[in-house]
């Protein structure tokens, strides 16, 4: 195990519903991510929380909304979303990326959603 | 912004045999290139990384080697076993504020018996 925990790992939701995903590090790290991860597509980044304070959000629709409450705790709260939203939602946290430079990012097992 | 392109998509050796796969990455400022292995129904698992200082690093039956100048970066394993079968990504990334990866498309490598 990674030390990042998500729950849960399958949700199948209605189009007019509203969920949660919810992640957690166990690992001490000050950066979360959110990650979406479709079929014969590349991993691609959502958000990026560093301390606590959003500091990316990649063009990402409003129906996906994260919160970041604490450096260990990162939700995305989802509602209205449409089938093509279907895919593998993936977290992953890092020690703190900083101005140095990058560090490892360690991911969650991710939770499977489905859209209908 | 940074575009990885990742080959083959697909690679299917027997056990024993060697594998490798390919990235290359198109922004010269990125300095960081890790590959994760995904296996089914788990997260993406980093198993080697490279930074930009250094051209080749070694992990037992891994290896990351790195060329700058002409911005490619490759996976090697040796003596494949059937665990090695997985999804393998390529990454890149630069410093900044927020750390950003960008992933290749990945490589299904199937080690057949």
């Amino acid at each position: 195990e990674t030390g990042v925990t998500q729950t849960p790992r399958h949700l199948v939701m209605g189009m007019t519903n509203k969920k949660s995903l919810k992640c957690e590090q166990h690992l001490g790290h000050n950066a979360m991510y959110w990650y979406k991860q479709s079929a014969k597509k590349p991993l691609e980044l959502m958000f990026v929380y560093n301390f606590k304070e959003q500091t990316e959000n990649n063009s990402v629709p409003s129906r996906f909304s994260p919160e970041c409450p604490n450096s260990s705790h990162l939700f995305l709260h989802l509602h209205t979303l449409q089938p093509e939203d279907s895919a593998l939602y993936l977290c992953a946290s890092s020690r703190n990326p900083g101005l140095a430079g990058v560090d490892e990012q360690y991911f969650g097992p991710g939770t499977r959603l489905t859209v209908t | 912004g940074e575009n990885v392109e990742q080959h083959p998509s697909t690679l299917s050796v027997q056990e024993g045999d060697s594998a490798v796969i390919k990235c290359t990455y198109s922004d010269s400022a990125s300095n960081y290139f890790p590959w994760y292995k995904q296996e089914l129904g788990k997260g993406p698992q980093l198993i080697i990384d490279i930074r930009s200082n250094v051209g080749e690093k070694k992990d037992q039956r891994i290896a990351v080697t790195l060329n700058k100048t002409a911005k490619h970066f490759s996976l090697h394993i040796t003596e494949t076993q059937p665990e090695d079968s997985a999804v393998y990504f390529c990454a890149a990334s630069y410093p900044g504020t927020a750390s950003k990866l960008t992933f290749g498309t990945g490589t299904r490598l199937q080690v057949t018996l």
